[in-house]
């Protein structure tokens, strides 16, 4: 099974500087997704970015972009820039490619960074 | 707009009840899914569904049901038999076979048990 950790329970930063947050994941499959989700207090689950394990480029949107390291099994979030707005619980997630004969299908989640973006 | 509906957003039982979530999709999506969230967890699989008339138990199934008779909806049924159902429930979905990976949420719904 895989497994994924985040071990910053709680970042802060200043508006309108850089943070980074921390993911790595445990598998033993070649072909997967990464995803970062952010959470507000209104709960609903939004999708900041996604990765695909094949690709070696890193995925960017606007003020986010990753640091896919693949041998190292890390995933980071650079948020770039931060906004009021971006204060939130980011999650990291797996997935296994879907329909390929592997196991249970759906995303692995890690326990989440709570950040704090200071005005 | 296409999107994930489910209801009550707020829902509370007494022990020994059981109480069913609705989610609803019209995205034409074929995979769906329950996740269950508690303060400092990340959210872990309860059920998903591939196809119709089809579903899998996941990572903590156990006290839950669920059906998938339509390719729209996917209830969730939280029995007496779970311990501990008080929590943040997440339906999602995915496209399925034409799939990037994706899970769309809806906006959720609290169970609380009194």
């Amino acid at each position: 099974a895989q497994t994924v950790t985040q071990s910053q329970p709680e970042m802060s930063v200043q508006e309108a500087e850089t943070v980074t947050l921390s993911c790595t994941y445990d598998t033993s499959e070649s072909d997967y997704y990464l995803f970062w989700y952010k959470q507000p207090p209104s709960r609903q689950m939004i999708l900041v970015i996604r990765q695909e394990a094949y690709k070696q480029q890193n995925a960017t949107e606007n003020r986010f972009s990753v640091n896919f390291q693949k041998a190292a099994k890390s995933f980071s979030l650079k948020i770039s820039d931060s906004q009021l707005g971006d204060a939130a619980m980011y999650f990291c997630a797996y997935r296994s490619r879907p329909y390929s004969g592997g196991g249970a299908d759906g995303l692995t989640f890690g326990k989440g960074t709570h950040l704090i973006i200071q005005p | 707009d296409g999107g994930i509906t489910q209801s009550p957003k707020y829902l509370f039982r007494k022990e020994g009840q059981n109480v069913t979530l609705s989610c609803e999709q019209n995205l034409n999506h074929d995979a769906m899914y329950w996740y269950r969230q508690d303060p400092g967890q990340g959210l872990r699989l309860i059920y998903y569904s591939q196809i119709v008339n089809d579903f899998q138990k996941g990572d903590i199934a156990e006290g839950y049901s669920v059906s998938r008779e339509k390719k729209e909806s996917f209830p969730l049924t939280v029995t007496s038999a779970q311990k501990n159902p008080t929590a943040f429930y997440l339906c999602a979905s995915s496209r399925g076979l034409v799939d990037t990976g994706e899970l769309f949420f809806g906006e959720g719904s609290r169970l609380t048990v009194l």
